[in-house]
């Protein structure tokens, strides 16, 4: 069965400092994909990046970038120069495949980053 | 520009009262799903539908139905309430799957006496 970690309940970081968030994972797909979601304390879900597991390069969009290790199975999201903006709970996810060609979505419990003035 | 629309935002009901949450997508999505969010548990799937007419169970299915009669809307159905099902729920969107950034609406927050 697929399994998402994240062993972090709670982050903090000073503002303009780098912060990274775990997110491990379980799978016997072959092919697999990794997303991270924001979702600040206004309560909506925000997507932020994607990795797929075939990428050659780690995924990148602006200040997110994810430290990729397939061999670890491992998909930490790192927020470079983060900002007061980016206090919020991050949720890592991984499809998982149901039989067929029907995908699920597996989601972590969540790491609630906070980020200090 | 909508995207998913879920409405109401705030609800409250009494054990064994049955209501509808609903989810409407304008983006011509395929895929939709439900989502409950409980403290510290994450996100868990309830039901999922791959286009109209047709559904499947996620997770945690147990006391809720779903039904999928046109492309753009996706209600979930709570039979018989129960405090259990307290919780905040998501409805989400894609065009072609789990494998793409889900869309979400902004959450219904149920609370069951």
């Amino acid at each position: 069965a697929q399994k998402i970690t994240q062993t972090q309940p709670g982050m903090f970081v000073q503002e303009k400092e780098a912060v990274t968030l775990d997110c491990t994972y379980d799978t016997s797909d072959p092919s697999y994909g990794l997303f991270w979601y924001k979702q600040p304390s206004s309560g909506e879900m925000i997507f932020l990046i994607y990795q797929g597991s075939y990428d050659q390069q780690n995924a990148t969009e602006g200040r997110y970038s994810l430290n990729f290790q397939k061999a670890r199975k491992s998909a930490n999201l790192v927020i470079s120069a983060s900002q007061l903006g980016d206090s919020a709970m991050y949720f890592c996810a991984m499809p998982r495949e149901s039989g067929g060609s029907n995908y699920k979505l597996t989601f972590g419990k969540g790491t609630l980053l906070t980020v200090n003035p | 520009n909508a995207g998913v629309t879920q409405t109401p935002k705030f609800q409250v009901l009494k054990t064994g009262q049955s209501m509808t949450l609903q989810c409407a997508q304008d983006m011509n999505h395929e895929y939709m799903s439900w989502y409950r969010q409980d403290p510290g548990m994450g996100l868990r799937l309830i039901h999922y539908s791959v286009g109209a007419g047709i559904t499947d169970q996620g997770e945690v299915p147990n006391g809720y139905n779903v039904s999928r009669s046109t492309t753009e809307d996706f209600p979930l159905r709570l039979l018989s309430a129960a405090p259990s099902q307290t919780s905040v729920y998501f409805c989400a969107s894609s065009y072609d799957g789990f494998n793409q950034p889900q869309h979400f609406g902004d959450g219904t927050r149920l609370s069951i006496l």
